[in-house]
């Protein structure tokens, strides 16, 4: 099957600092790609969409200033998590379709950022 | 809009006994149904989808689900349950066939007890 990986996996950084975390889908070229954000114990959150070529398109209340997204490329997004705090710790997780195929995401491993 | 409710948060179950993981749905248009599991730090894995045809779904791992539009429901089960079953489960709902913008819910943590 389609796989979407994530790097890194793991992230811990200090308050104020910039995190960056790619999503990649490894073997199929993928024109929108989707970024969640799961607290503890609870459900994913669709923060953004992320478009090829051109501007990321995000859901209500997310700072679109606080998580820059860019796809730069057909297996390439990144989401980027600037001037983090300690409230931003959470599990991220890409995810994108499969072009033709009948209604399936590939998700990503999902990246765990810790801000201190 | 779309919604997606998951009753139940914990579910425990004996190792071989009947799984049952309730999901219930809202949606204005025709809807598309999935189950996901998550596994520890890891990433959604599809468990299954129904997407308009069959009313039965069967899926990977011996999991099935039954579509009933009359009650709103997606309810996943599956006969035996296996000690590697333990895991977090997601129902989502789309409107679109190519099942963009999930609609989650909040996850039902499957215990099984040996």
């Amino acid at each position: 099957g389609a796989v979407v990986s994530q790097h890194p996996s793991w992230v811990i950084c200090k308050s104020g600092t910039s995190v960056k975390i790619e999503c990649r889908s490894l073997d199929f070229q993928a024109t929108t790609m989707f970024w969640y954000r799961q607290f503890p114990k609870q459900s994913l959150m669709l923060m953004a969409t992320s478009n090829e070529g051109s501007k990321a398109t995000y859901e209500q209340g997310v700072e679109k200033d606080k998580f820059l997204i860019n796809h730069a490329s057909l297996t390439l997004s990144t989401l980027t998590v600037t001037s983090a705090h300690p409230e931003d710790s959470s599990f991220y997780i890409c995810s994108a379709p499969l072009a033709g195929n009948t209604g399936e995401l590939f998700f990503g491993e999902g990246s765990r950022l810790t801000v201190l | 809009a779309q919604s997606v409710t998951q009753l139940g948060s914990h579910v425990s179950v004996s190792e071989g006994a009947l799984v049952l993981l309730r999901c219930n749905y809202s949606s204005s248009v025709p809807p598309y149904l999935f189950w996901y599991v998550q596994y520890p730090n890891q990433g959604l894995q599809l468990l299954l989808k129904y997407t308009s045809a069959a009313t039965l779904v069967k899926g990977i791992n011996g999991f099935e689900a039954e579509f009933k539009k009359s009650e709103t429901s997606f309810h996943l089960t599956k006969p035996s349950a296996h000690m590697s079953d333990a895991a977090e489960y997601f129902c989502a709902v789309s409107s679109n066939f190519g099942n963009e913008k999930l609609t989650f819910g909040t996850g039902t943590r499957l215990t099984i007890i040996p």
